[in-house]
């Protein structure tokens, strides 16, 4: 089946304490994307990427890191998570080119206290 | 960058009856819009997209209509049902393909 998995789907951490969140696409899809999603303010672009060892800032990048190794992976890490990263995150695939359809993968809800 | 503007922020409807959703963006070189519902607890999934050498777009109960020299869209849904009840979702895609930006979101409630 086709998918787009991200894990954990929930999580619940403190300041300061170095988190991953795992995301992994099944279609070979070039593009990938991270967001997260605030009441009022629908879904913002963390970081993308148009490849394997390509990425870039969407409009909300500060405090986050991603890496692109593998073509099927794109991890998004919070080196030291703040109260003001609680929010709900998406990741995205697609590929190339500007018609294409974005799948999305289940949501991971985060919680830093 | 661009911006995506969506209005209203809710809207209810009463079953049967018509929802409209307006989005306007700024970036003249965006040439892909896509729509998304999102239920509650789920992932946004697509239900209508238009690309900007089309001015509309039709499946079944739902349209979408593009005006490029306004730089507005709208999603239309015709004869709502209860499942209709979502959060919907514009966004503009830049000619570059890299960048999706997203509107606020809209709230849609279909009353039975």
């Amino acid at each position: 089946e086709a998918q787009v998995t991200q894990n954990p789907r929930y999580l619940i951490t403190v300041t300061g304490k170095k988190l991953t969140v795992t995301c992994s696409q099944n279609m070979n899809h070039e593009y990938m994307s991270w967001y997260r999603q605030d009441p009022g303010l629908g879904l913002r672009q963390i970081y993308y990427s148009m490849n394997v060892e390509v990425t870039d800032k969407g409009d909300v990048p500060e405090g986050y890191k991603v890496s692109r190794k593998e073509k099927r992976n794109f991890p998004l890490i919070l080196e030291s998570p703040s109260p003001n990263q609680t929010s709900l995150y998406f990741c995205a695939s697609r590929p190339a080119g500007s018609f294409y359809e974005q799948y999305f993968g289940p949501g991971t809800r985060l919680t830093v206290t | 960058g661009e911006n995506v503007e969506q209005h209203p922020s809710t809207l209810s409807v009463q079953e049967g009856d018509s929802a409209v959703i307006k989005c306007t963006y700024s970036d003249s070189a965006s040439n892909y819009f896509p729509w998304y519902k999102q239920e509650l607890g789920k992932r946004p999934q697509l239900i209508i997209d238009i690309r900007s050498n089309v001015g509309e777009k039709k499946d079944q109960r739902i349209a979408v209509t593009l005006n490029k020299t306004a730089k507005h869209f709208s999603l239309h849904i015709t004869e709502t049902q209860p499942e209709d009840s979502a959060v919907y979702f514009c966004a503009a895609r830049e000619t570059s393909g890299s960048r999706l930006t997203f509107g606020e979101g809209t709230q849609l409630t279909v009353n039975p």
